[in-house]
């Protein structure tokens, strides 16, 4: 069964450095998300992508964040300066059409010390 | 008021028992809905989509009330592997574009 893959799986970064966080949607896939979730905390959306551009993004995702399809492939999400309250578990996700159902990567936990 | 809304629990419940959650959403204009499941440090996983005629896979049924914007699971013969926390999502037009709105999650313990 085809699956979103997300690398790396864990990333420990010390404070102000940057981080990209990659992904690899199902193929076919038009829809990207990017969500995060702090333990015990629930779900929360950061950026939707489709068309190659970005179609909305939260409060969350301030200028410190940017995402890249770079080559129709990969998916990638970019924090140019990390602070300690980004660290989370951070989810890739795609769906082929907009109301369908959405498939989520293993997630990357980031750490900020 | 929030989009989605869960009962967080915990349901705490004997193997082998009959549990429900349920959850509401506050836009009509709510058009997909799906029940997710999601392990501890693991991503959500699709347990069912949910139609508005009701649907049913093995022990679990999902509800749809469109008139009462209300959803629910029911999960029958529950399993020491049941235990998990159960996401309510709903997705809607917004700004012509689709977007999914998570519940906070409820959390079901089952017990031996």
């Amino acid at each position: 069964e085809p699956e979103v893959t997300q690398t790396p799986s864990h990333q420990v970064t010390q404070m102000g450095q940057e981080v990209i966080l990659r992904c690899v949607p199902i193929s076919n896939h038009l829809y990207f998300y990017w969500y995060r979730q702090i333990l015990g905390q629930k779900v929360e959306f950061l950026v939707s992508f489709y068309n190659n551009e970005i179609s909305e993004k939260s409060e969350i995702f301030d200028d410190q964040f940017s995402v890249e399809r770079p080559d129709g492939s990969n998916f990638t999400l970019k924090i140019r300066s990390t602070k300690l309250e980004d660290s989370a578990m951070y989810f890739c996700a795609s769906s082929y059409r907009g109301p369908e159902k959405l498939f989520f990567g293993s997630g990357t936990q980031l750490s900020v010390l | 008021r929030k989009e989605v809304e869960q009962d967080p629990g915990p349901f705490n419940v004997p193997e082998g028992a009959t549990v429900a959650f349920n959850c509401t959403y506050s836009n009509s204009a709510s058009q997909s809905f799906f029940w997710y499941r999601q392990d501890c440090r693991k991503e959500p996983k699709l347990l069912m989509s949910v139609y508005s005629s009701g649907n049913e896979d093995g022990r679990f049924t999902a509800q749809l009330n469109r008139a009462s914007q209300y959803i629910s699971l029911l999960i029958r013969d529950s399993k020491l592997s049941d235990s998990a926390t159960y996401l309510c999502v709903v997705n809607r037009l917004k700004n012509n574009f689709n977007k999914f709105y998570f519940g906070s999650g409820t959390k079901l313990n089952v017990k031996p």
